[in-house]
């Protein structure tokens, strides 16, 4: 498509479940984000790919985060028993290179809400 | 390390003012700097971006100004419209590691009539 694609857009998991948030990048952009985004607050770097590689997962708050992008394309976020403190909008963004130029785009989030 | 501080918000201004959120920045190396804006529902979108000091970047009457002898980038518009109500999220991107974004805490504008 012509943009980031993510899905799903609405998410509300049960505290303990196992949540799987999806990106469908640019096609073509090596370069892959994942952010969270807390309510009133700006994007937070969770973790970054280039191709398939993760190369910084430096920003992913706990072990029950854990992101693949196995085969350069599509990435999955995956959170492992979520907490009412992973409630946020979980956004996925792709650029074309590594270099700082380099625009990125985002999609439009994955809203999850623990309960 | 590096870090952006944005003006904090809400702000509100009737349309045709003039608009200014403050931005500055701390980096090492040569970062590029960005405005990104978030209308309500959606997501973020790229507004403007300069990639050089002494660069402007400007996009749908808005513009900023990368000064590096200030660390700043200031969003100036001449004559906001009720259409630009969202929020604006100033943001570098570093030139070593990852290249990923770092934000501002995020301003949001509303445009009365």
């Amino acid at each position: 498509g012509a943009g980031v694609s993510q899905s799903p857009r609405y998410k509300v998991a049960k505290r303990g479940q196992d949540v799987a948030l999806r990106c469908d990048p640019i096609s073509g952009h090596v370069s892959l984000f994942w952010y969270q985004q807390a309510l009133g607050q700006g994007p937070e770097f969770l973790t970054y790919f280039q191709n398939e590689a993760q190369l910084d997962k430096s920003g992913l708050p706990s072990d029950r985060f854990f992101a693949e992008r196995p085969e350069g394309s599509v990435s999955t976020l995956k959170i492992q028993r979520t907490q009412q403190e992973d409630s946020a909008v979980y956004l996925c963004a792709s650029s074309l290179g590594q270099g700082a130029g380099n625009t990125i785009y985002f999609g439009e989030g994955s809203w999850l809400t623990v309960v | 390390g590096n870090s952006v501080t944005q003006m904090e918000g809400p702000v509100t201004l009737s349309e045709e003012a003039f608009l200014t959120i403050n931005c500055t920045y701390t980096a090492t190396g040569y970062p590029s700097l960005f405005w990104y804006v978030q209308y309500p529902g959606e997501g973020l979108q790229l507004l403007l971006k300069a990639t050089k000091a002494d660069d402007k970047g400007s996009n749908k009457g808005f513009e900023a100004t990368y000064r590096k002898e200030t660390t700043s980038f200031h969003l100036e518009k001449g004559s906001v419209q009720v259409s630009d109500s969202a929020v604006y999220f100033c943001a570098l991107r570093g030139q070593t590691g990852a290249n990923n974004l770092f934000f501002g805490t995020g301003t949001r504008l509303t445009v009365i009539p």
